[in-house]
């Protein structure tokens, strides 16, 4: 079984733009979830998609958007890029039937806004 | 809201050792799932081992397993018979038994394993 792939792996944005990130989760997997990690805030939850539904959201502004598509295929958005936005974006997929499920992670995005 | 403190940056350990990963977290959930995970250096992050709050027996994967002592907040990982491949950044995680899927990540240690 193919594992959860990212892309772009890399990518290079100046500040005010925007960016679309796109994750294919494992094949049965209906939940996909985004994670920011950076060196001074670790890991954090943005949100979880689920049935093409988010159902969980972190706290970060409305500058970072997702959406889920019938495929189970996810995109976040990023509008009006900053300088603290760079970081490594983090998917993770699972069955999504409940909380024991495992996720399994995608290599990452690593974004850098100049 | 929810706590993981991971109080230890680094650690080292020679091959064949025994290495003991802290951690304590904080919540006034009473059902709750723990989880230890790694990202080796350039590879993507791995389920190393998970524990239901509700159980009272810690979890083990084969050289993995748990200290979990739920009154006290702590969720240490024991690693026996360190290898080179253990050499990675490991997080505690926290996740409330709740619809969905949302992990909160303590800051992470770093092991390495020495030959």
């Amino acid at each position: 079984k193919a594992g959860v792939t990212q892309t772009p792996r890399y990518l290079i944005k100046t500040r005010g733009q925007q960016v679309t990130l796109s994750c294919s989760p494992i094949s049965g997997h209906r939940s996909v979830s985004w994670y920011q990690q950076t060196p001074g805030q670790g890991l954090q939850f943005l949100f979880e998609y689920f049935s093409e539904t988010q159902r969980n959201k972190g706290n970060f502004p409305g500058r970072f958007s997702g959406r889920q598509f019938s495929n189970s295929r996810s995109e976040m958005n990023v509008s009006t890029l900053e300088l603290g936005d760079s970081a490594l974006y983090l998917c993770a997929s699972s069955l999504g039937q409940g909380a024991h499920d495992e996720q399994f992670f995608g290599p990452g995005t690593r974004l850098t806004v100049l | 809201a929810q706590t993981v403190t991971q109080s230890q940056p680094e650690m080292s350990v020679q091959e064949a050792e025994t290495v003991t990963l802290s951690c304590t977290y904080d919540t006034s959930e009473s059902n709750y799932y723990l989880f230890w995970y790694k990202q080796p250096p350039s590879r993507q992050m791995i389920l190393v081992i998970r524990q239901e709050a509700y159980k009272q027996q810690n979890a083990t994967e084969n050289r993995f397993s748990v200290n979990f002592q739920k009154a006290a907040k702590s969720f240490s990982l024991k690693i026996s018979d360190s290898q080179l491949g253990d050499t990675a950044m490991y997080f505690c995680d926290f996740m409330k038994q709740e619809y969905g899927n949302k992990l909160v990540f303590g800051a992470g240690t770093i092991l390495r394993v020495k030959s």
